[in-house]
């Protein structure tokens, strides 16, 4: 069984400034990861996602995240955050071979960004 | 490419009434299809998920019900609605061999 732990409900910060949203988990296999980021009453959007390889992810938005296997912690990270970053944002594991990939999901971390 | 249409949008209820909300994807074949439930402040929660027609399987037992007559098409339903259905009802797929899913717009329910 899988577990995830999204460390902080709500990440205040000011425009311009960085921000790291941190994810760890738990899992007795190998894992995919994800980060999924939510507007206000729209659907999930795949921000980036690590399969294997290097463990930098970049993804969509200037965002990036970096699997640390020996930490079991995949942070997702942005160098300078807009207003429009805004939302909420979820991390996800899947186990590798799963049939069915079912993912589970964070309880999500609020990213508010203050002019 | 790929396209995942949710209806209704928004959909207000009274208590009792029945529930179908209906979710289509284009643009592949055979996925893997899936419905969540986003209660207000919270996370998700996997409601059910169908690999192929007519397969389903429930993670949490309650008074919906899921049903795939085609390949592309997933639907959600109830008989009679509780309060405690109101959400935010998300549809997702999954391509074969593809380990992400993509998610739909949502539809919001609000049981009365």
């Amino acid at each position: 069984a899988q577990s995830v732990t999204q460390l902080d409900s709500q990440v205040p910060v000011f425009e311009e400034a960085p921000v790291e949203l941190r994810c760890n988990y738990s899992s007795s296999v190998s894992v995919y990861l994800f980060w999924y980021v939510q507007y206000p009453n729209q659907g999930l959007q795949l921000l980036l996602k690590y399969l294997s390889g290097s463990t930098l992810v970049k993804g969509i938005n200037g965002f990036e995240a970096e699997f640390n296997k020996s930490q079991t912690s995949f942070h997702l990270r942005k160098p300078s955050v807009h207003i429009s970053d805004t939302a909420e944002y979820f991390c996800a594991v899947s186990d590798q071979g799963g049939g069915s990939y079912i993912p589970t999901f964070g309880r999500g971390t609020s990213l508010i960004v203050h002019p | 490419s790929q396209t995942i249409h949710q209806w209704p949008a928004t959909l207000v209820q009274p208590v009792g009434s029945p529930l179908s909300l209906e979710c289509t994807v284009e643009g592949t074949s055979n996925p893997n299809l899936y419905w969540y439930r986003q209660a207000a402040g919270r996370g998700l929660q996997l409601l059910f998920y169908s690999v192929g027609i007519g397969q389903i399987s429930s993670e949490v037992p309650q008074n919906l019900s899921a049903s795939r007559p085609q390949d592309r098409q997933f639907i959600l339903s109830s008989k009679k609605l509780l309060l405690s259905d109101s959400g935010f009802y998300l549809c997702a797929w999954r391509g074969q061999g593809f380990s992400e899913q993509y998610f739909g717009p949502g539809t919001r329910l609000t049981v009365t």
